[in-house]
C-alpha cells in the first residue's frame, strides 16, 4: 500500500482565496483524521470521520473551514476565504480501528500571504 | 482536561550517545500511549505502543517505557545515530474515543 496521500504537497495563496486540500486514506482503513501543525500549537485535531460521517467538528477553528469525505477512498479539507493566520501544515491520517495507530500522510504546506 | 506534557522542549547530544525523553499525561481513562517519530518535513511515524499493563517495550534502539501509576512514560534512544534527529511526540488515547491527546514534542538534534 502506498500510505496515506495527500495533494498538493505545497500550497501559497493570497488572502482571501479559496484552498482545497485533498487525501487518499490507506485502503479499508475506518477513521479518517485532519490535523494542523504549527511551530506555536504542535498537532491540532481539526476534524474525524469514521465510515466516510464526520464524527467529530469541534477542532475546526471558525465556519471558513469545512470538511467531506464523499466516499472511503477520498477527502478534502477546504478553507474559504484562507487568511495567512491559516499558515501551517496539514496533515490527513487514516486509522484501521478504534484505538489503533494513525497513519499519517506526508502533509500540506499551506502558506496563505 | 486530558493534557499530554513533555520534556526536554529541545535537546542537543553526540552521536553515539543515549539519551531518555520524557512525557507526563492526564488521560483519562487511559486506553495506551504511543511514541511517534516526526522526521523534518514528513508526517509522524508510531514508533512504539504501550498499553496499561505494560511497563517497557522495545523497538531496535528506542525503548518506552510506563508507569501507570505516575502516569509518566519515557523514550530511551540507545547509541544514537545522525537519523535520530527528528521531533518525538507523545500521544495518549482514552478508552472509547478516537481523538488523541498529543504532546507538544521533543526536538532531538545528534550531531556527529
Amino acid at each position: 500500500d502506498a500510505g496515506v496521500i495527500q495533494s498538493p504537497r505545497h500550497e501559497v495563496t493570497e488572502m482571501g482565496q479559496e484552498v482545497t486540500l485533498r487525501c487518499k486514506p490507506i485502503s479499508g482503513h475506518d477513521y479518517l483524521f485532519w490535523y494542523r501543525q504549527t511551530m506555536m500549537r504542535g498537532l491540532e485535531l481539526l476534524i474525524y470521520f469514521n465510515n466516510n460521517v464526520p464524527i467529530d467538528d469541534s477542532g475546526m477553528p471558525e465556519d471558513r473551514f469545512s470538511a467531506k469525505m464523499p466516499n472511503a477512498s477520498f477527502s478534502t479539507l477546504k478553507i474559504q476565504p484562507s487568511e495567512p493566520r491559516d499558515s501551517a501544515v496539514y496533515f490527513c491520517a487514516s486509522s484501521l480501528r478504534v484505538g489503533g495507530a494513525q497513519y499519517f500522510g506526508p502533509g500540506t504546506r499551506l502558506l496563505v500571504l | 482536561k486530558n493534557q499530554v506534557e513533555q520534556s526536554p522542549q529541545s535537546l542537543i547530544i553526540l552521536e553515539g550517545k543515549n539519551c531518555t525523553l520524557q512525557c507526563n499525561y492526564t488521560v483519562s481513562p487511559f486506553s495506551n500511549l504511543r511514541w511517534y517519530k516526526q522526521d523534518t518535513g514528513r508526517g509522524p511515524v508510531s514508533l512504539t505502543i504501550m498499553t496499561f499493563s505494560e511497563n517497557t517495550k522495545s523497538n531496535g534502539r528506542y525503548t518506552a517505557t510506563l508507569d501507570a501509576d505516575t502516569k509518566q512514560s519515557s523514550l530511551h534512544i540507545t547509541a544514537s545515530q545522525l537519523s535520530d534527529s527528528a521531533s518525538y511526540i507523545c500521544v495518549v488515547s482514552a478508552i472509547g474515543n478516537e481523538k488523541l491527546t498529543f504532546g507538544t514534542g521533543t526536538r532531538l538534534t545528534i550531531i556527529p
